[in-house]
């Protein structure tokens, strides 16, 4: 049962260009989403999050935005640079009560932004 | 600053055979945690532990033990290796329950093979 799912397993944009990444969630008792990336043979490293309680965050080429009733959030890098080309992950938590930070994870997206 | 370090970052297993995944950190974080990443599917979590002395089981847990003696270090024990638990082993820590912004830190992964 995924609960948090990444349908498109790569995308390829051109340096300059805006880069859309997409997830969907399941799980309505999520309130906590992040978006993490990995270069490889590294560890993935936190990128951006967002709140139920906004629609949008936002902080320098990356927005993140969030459609709770379409369970869907997404993620925008404006302008792609060469160097963002990397595997995104999207995750979710559920804040509070026994969640301890826990967090389920989308299965990526490879993300190659050409010169 | 080092962060969270794992060792060793490569090992093949016998089937059978037990071993021991180190991981510490060195930023005075409570909350740690181990994932287990599988080709083409996101990172799944496989024990985590709030504090010293207190542990508890992920979505995945079967096969593994940990412990948690000191703040620093949080060992995974796989005991009697299967080839189902060939996968890259990360550990990641957080100040709280995944800090203010759901932020993780994450080791650079050790790669097991069981064969």
């Amino acid at each position: 049962d995924q609960q948090v799912k990444q349908n498109s397993p790569s995308l390829s944009v051109q340096e300059g260009r805006i880069s859309i990444l997409n997830c969907d969630y399941t799980n309505s008792m999520f309130d906590y989403f992040l978006w993490y990336k990995k270069y490889p043979a590294e560890g993935p490293t936190f990128l951006i999050s967002i709140s139920s309680i906004k629609d949008k965050n936002e902080d320098g080429r990356f927005t993140v935005f969030l459609n709770k009733s379409a369970k869907h959030l997404s993620l925008h890098i404006v302008p792609s640079q060469p160097g963002d080309s990397a595997v995104y992950f999207c995750a979710a938590s559920v804040q509070g009560g026994t969640s301890y930070g826990k967090l389920t994870f989308g299965q990526g997206t490879i993300l190659t932004v050409h010169p | 600053n080092a962060g969270v370090t794992q060792t060793p970052k490569f090992r093949i297993l016998k089937i059978g055979q037990s071993m021991t995944l180190q991981c510490t950190q060195d930023m005075n974080h409570n909350y740690m945690y181990w994932y287990r990443q599988d080709p083409g599917m996101g990172l799944k979590l496989i024990y985590y532990s709030v504090g010293a002395g207190i542990t508890d089981k992920g979505e995945v847990p079967n096969g593994y033990n940990v412990s948690r003696s000191t703040t620093e270090d949080f060992p995974l024990r796989l005991e009697l290796a299967a080839p189902s638990q060939t996968s890259v082993y990360f550990c990641a820590s957080s100040y709280g329950a995944g800090g203010l912004t759901g932020e993780l830190f994450f080791g650079e992964g050790s790669r097991l093979t069981v064969l």
